[in-house]
């Protein structure tokens, strides 16, 4: 069936270090690829996403790209800061708009 | 913007006790979802609407319904609530046309049942 796999957090960092939070997929057919994110106390927001091979989906200096070839979308930025700090969910969309989540992983970035 | 609107923020029910969690949209949207959120599980789908009246299972229904009267409303029942089902509960809509459509989220309500 189809499903998302992301590393496990929490992953710690400090202000300013480069991010790369790692998610690879299985899926039939060709799914459309998204990273949400949540903040405390707040429901998720998108924050990127991708819909075919190769595409790169950006945003708030996040990046990630679409790779067939290794099935993964792994979320990258060059600069963390304190207010990234949330739980990011990697998501692919099975048709239908439903979309089949990975378990989170929680960043916590120190100053 | 976008506003999903979820009626509580949080939720104490005693177990046996029959639980509505309502969830509001301003965007006219077509499709609407019922999300459970759980440590290490993730988001898993309870229910969807696609239209009013038109509802499907998603991956965990057994233990809730639903109900869309309007478009605009899609309401989750317990019909009688367990300890098992104390989670955060996410409310989401989005359009139905063609392409990758963004799911946008309500703030949740986290339940628990004593």
């Amino acid at each position: 069936g189809n499903s998302v796999t992301q590393m496990e957090g929490p992953v710690t960092l400090s202000e300013e270090a480069f991010l790369t939070i790692n998610c690879t997929y299985t899926a039939t057919g060709y799914p459309s690829l998204f990273w949400y994110v949540q903040y405390p106390g707040e429901g998720l927001q998108l924050l990127l996403k991708a819909t075919k091979a190769d595409d790169k989906g950006s945003n708030k200096g996040f990046e990630a790209t679409y790779r067939k070839e290794t099935t993964s979308f792994h979320l990258e930025k060059g600069s963390v800061q304190v207010s990234d700090s949330a739980v990011y969910f990697c998501a692919l969309n099975t048709g239908f708009q439903k979309l089949v989540f990975g378990t989170g992983t929680r960043l916590l970035v120190s100053p | 913007d976008v506003k999903v609107t979820q009626s509580s923020r949080y939720l104490v029910k005693r177990t046996g006790e029959k639980v509505f969690l309502e969830c509001v949209q301003d965007m006219d949207h077509e499709n609407m979802f019922w999300y459970r959120q759980d440590p290490g599980l993730g988001l898993r789908l309870i229910y969807f609407s696609y239209d009013v009246k038109m509802k499907e299972k998603g991956d965990i229904p057994e233990g809730y319904s639903v109900s869309r009267e309007k478009k605009e409303r899609f309401s989750l029942i317990l019909e009688s609530a367990s300890t098992n089902q104390t989670s955060m509960y996410l409310c989401a809509s989005s359009l139905s046309t063609p392409g990758a459509r963004e799911q946008y989220f309500g703030p949740g309500t986290r339940l628990t049942v004593t």
